[in-house]
């Protein structure tokens, strides 16, 4: 079965700084890994997406994810964090077992002024 | 293009009464997944419709089923509504390939009452 760990509820970044949201997954064969944002009471936005190629994936919104197959992760990251980055973040992953997209259980992002 | 819309926005029920909550899919997409966000626990998933077909349904009970019709768009119906359903029911719609992302609806926030 496949699964995805976002092993942090929350992360408090100061507007200005570089962020990352951490996402390590498991699946059967070659994953394919995307990343979401959820602004409340809204339904999930696609961000960006690892299908092959170059380890490192840009996405909207200038965010970035670098997919390392050995550590099995694909972190989500940005140079510098604005306050309107403050959102859900959900990191997902579907496999050759699989097409339903299984979704890891969210992180809090908060970006503070 | 229109996106992936869902109603009602809003869905207050008393327990054990039904709740029947619609999902039209984006254009050309014939894959429907529907998903439960209870508060603090991530996207579960519940049901995934493609063709017509229910092709898979995750770990929830028999009252929780739905749909697809020949225009794709999809009907999730909870049976026997009980006060731990209140949830943000999510739709989403894709082209059915392991490596291309889903489309978010807004959601359906369901109260039990």
């Amino acid at each position: 079965a496949q699964s995805v760990a976002q092993p942090e509820d929350q992360v408090n970044v100061a507007e200005g700084n570089p962020l990352t949201v951490k996402c390590t997954y498991s699946v059967s064969g070659n994953p394919y890994l995307f990343w979401y944002v959820q602004y409340p009471n809204r339904g999930l936005q696609f961000l960006l997406k690892y299908i092959t190629g170059d380890n490192l994936v840009k996405g909207s919104y200038g965010f970035e994810a670098e997919f390392n197959k050995s550590q099995t992760s694909f972190h989500l990251k940005k140079p510098s964090a604005l306050v309107s980055d403050s959102a859900l973040y959900f990191c997902a992953v579907s496999g050759r077992g699989s097409y339903i997209p299984t979704f890891g259980r969210g992180t809090s992002l908060i970006v503070h002024p | 293009e229109a996106g992936v819309t869902q109603s009602p926005t809003h869905l207050i029920k008393t327990r054990g009464q039904q709740a029947t909550l619609r999902c039209s899919p984006i254009s050309g997409h014939t894959s429907v997944y529907w998903y439960q966000q209870a508060l603090g626990l991530g996207l579960q998933f519940l049901l995934w419709y493609d063709e017509g077909e229910e092709r898979n349904r995750g770990n929830f009970p028999p009252r929780f089923s739905g749909r697809q019709f020949p225009n794709y768009s999809s009907e999730l119906n909870v049976n026997a509504l009980e006060l731990e359903d209140s949830a943000l029911y999510l739709c989403a719609s894709s082209l059915a390939h392991r490596d291309t992302e889903a489309f978010f609806g807004q959601g359906t926030r369901l109260t039990v009452v």
